[in-house]
Formats: structure tokens, sequence, C-alpha cells
């Protein structure tokens, strides 16, 4: 099994550009989340996911939206970037709320 | 204040001394999780525990519910234990992190 994977690994987006983060688990887990890590900060949720077709908004959702038509994919939509989303993505995934999490390599973005 | 609290923020220690990482909380839970985070970024997840005391190899964690206090201890601490640990407690809604701890362990 690949677990969760993430692409890219790394970007760097000009203001106003936009982007797709891509996250595809293979565990066949209904819950699906987006984090994003800020320097000396804890983990943030941005968008979660309890199924196909069944999305709902973390703590710091402005800025992002979300789809989930598979259980496989959950893609992380960026519009109009912002310096202020310049950060560290992760992508996780459980079998269970607030069930052990698996996550996915990461994704470091910057916005110039 | 945060919901979650770790200590140390940072620590550093000789190999083989005895570690302890404390994580305390202020919201009911459901689960506390015990994660580490290595010095490439990637994150896995050590322990996941609502009561008593887990164990794995040279890691175990512990949790007090009624103090609201959970603690990760590594026995002969290894360089290869260098890394940041991050507490996570499951309460009513998302999982609620913390900072986490920086260990850096000396040979």
């Amino acid at each position: 099994n690949a677990g969760v994977t993430q692409t890219p690994k790394f970007r760097i987006l000009k203001i106003g550009q936009s982007m797709t983060l891509q996250c595809t688990q293979d565990m066949n887990h209904n819950y699906m989340y987006w984090y994003r890590q800020d320097p000396g900060m804890g983990l943030k949720l941005i968008y979660y996911s309890v199924g196909a077709g069944i999305t709902d908004k973390g703590e710091v959702p402005n800025g992002y939206n979300v789809s989930r038509s598979t259980t496989e994919d959950f893609p992380l939509r960026l519009e109009l970037a912002a310096p202020s989303q310049t950060s560290v993505y992760f992508c996780a995934s459980s079998s269970a709320w607030h069930g052990t999490q698996y996550f996915g390599p990461g994704t470091r973005l910057t916005v110039l | 204040k945060n919901e979650v609290e770790q200590s140390p923020q940072n620590l550093t220690a000789q190999e083989g001394e005895f570690i302890t990482i404390n994580c305390s909380y202020s919201v009911g839970i459901s689960a506390l999780h015990w994660l580490q985070q290595h010095p490439g970024g990637g994150i896995v997840s050590l322990f996941m525990l609502s009561s008593g005391k887990k164990k794995h190899g040279r890691l175990i964690a512990t949790i007090n519910i009624q103090e609201k206090h959970s603690s990760l201890h590594i026995t002969a601490s290894h360089p290869r234990d260098s890394a940041v640990y991050i507490c996570a407690v499951g309460s009513q809604g998302n999982l609620i992190f913390g900072k986490g701890t920086k260990l850096s362990v000396k040979p």
C-alpha cells in the first residue's frame, strides 16, 4: 500500500494564481483531512470529509475549496493565492473519527 | 490559553537518557494522540490512547483522564529519536493539536 500520497512536493505561486493540491489514499478510509502547518504553530484543520460527496469546513477554510467525488481522492483548491497561504500542507486519512490518522508527505507552498 | 499545551518546547538530551514529554489539555476528550514529525517533515502516528498506558518498543505513553494530562516517555534515547513530538486531542469537534516538542538527542 502506498498509504497517503500528495502532489506536488513543492510549489511556488505568484499572488493571484490558483492551484490544486492532490491527495490520494489507498486504505479505503472514509475520513480525510487537509491541514496547514505554519512555523511554531500546531496543525490547523482546513477542510475535512467524512465520505465521498460530504465535506465540511475546519478551523481555517477561507481561501480554499475541496471536493470528494471518490473515496480515494480529496483535492484542495487554492483560489487567488495570497502570501498568507505560504505554508506546509498535509493531507491525512483515518478509518474512524478521532482515529489514528495517516499523513501524506506534505506540500511546501510559497506564495510570492 | 491554548486547549493543548506541551512542555517543554525544546529538549536536548544525551544518548541513552530517559526522556519525558508532557501534554496537558483543558477539554473533555475521546482520545489522545502522540505523533512524531521527522526532520524531513513527515508525520507518523505513534499512539492513540483514551486511558491507561501503551508501550511500543522504547516508547511509552500514559494518560491521566482526571488530571487531563498525558506523558510520552522514551527510554534509552538515541539520535534517531530526534524529531518534533506532537500531542493532539479528539474533543467534540476535530483533533486539536499542540505546537510540538522539539527533541534533539546528541551522541
